[in-house]
């Protein structure tokens, strides 16, 4: 059984066009993520939602937009996509223990615009 | 607002040593966590050691040790009998207490073992 699984694993895209990321989590926490990771692999906050809420909401451009239908998903939808969005995007999650468990990662999202 | 750092971005251990991978980070909480997360070729963040701030006692896990300085904001990893599976990317982390805290990374540390 897949912890945090997201779908799908490799996108490839042209400028312009606008896509979605899905995560989906069966460990029953409440808090999911979204990180992107760039060309020099650093590993950046974008938004975190715990049981549906909006909590975190970094500096990313209104282009990238978190839906949480429940606090089992957490999808990432993407328009107009710039080669600037190319990047490997995780999904996490994470259960309430007042910080002390870190993060269950997806495998990741390489996005790769063209 | 906290930061990570990792100085050094490469690190080379020959099969069966030990190697210290360093991390400083910034804050002005006195109540966090800080862990070590690895993530080799396949991509996968695999959680290594996590270090309550409030324990003074260094944790342990298997080959892997860390070095927490508190007063110094230091938290340094220690792999010994180092293994070739050992080969991949670290992030140090930080995150404050708290339900809603983030999970803030360093720039990573490639960690090379020669066989």
């Amino acid at each position: 059984d897949t912890a945090v699984s997201q779908t799908p694993k490799y996108l490839v895209t042209q400028m312009g066009n606008d896509k979605s990321i899905k995560c989906e989590q069966n460990l029953g926490h409440d808090t999911m993520y979204w990180y992107k990771q760039d060309s020099k692999k650093f590993l950046k906050i974008m938004f975190s939602y715990n049981n549906k809420e909006l909590i975190i909401n970094e500096t990313v451009p209104n282009r990238f937009s978190p839906k949480s239908p429940d606090k089992a998903h957490l999808n990432l939808h993407i328009n107009s996509l710039e080669l600037g969005d190319s990047a490997v995007y995780f999904c996490a999650s994470s259960q309430e223990g007042g910080g002390y468990y870190g993060y269950t990662f997806g495998s990741g999202t390489r996005l790769t615009v063209v | 607002a906290q930061t990570v750092t990792q100085s050094q971005p490469e690190m080379s251990v020959q099969e069966a040593e030990t190697v210290t991978l360093s991390c400083t980070y910034d804050t002005s909480e006195s109540d966090y966590y800080l862990f070590w997360y690895k993530q080799p070729p396949s991509r996968q963040m695999i959680l290594v050691i996590r270090q309550e701030a409030y324990k003074q006692q260094n944790a342990t896990e298997n080959r892997f040790s860390v070095n927490f300085q508190k007063a110094a904001k230091s938290f340094s990893l220690k792999i010994s009998d180092s293994q070739l599976g050992d080969a991949a990317m670290y992030f140090c982390a930080y995150r404050r207490a708290g339900n809603t805290g983030k999970l803030i990374f360093g720039q990573g540390t490639t960690l090379q073992v020669k066989p």
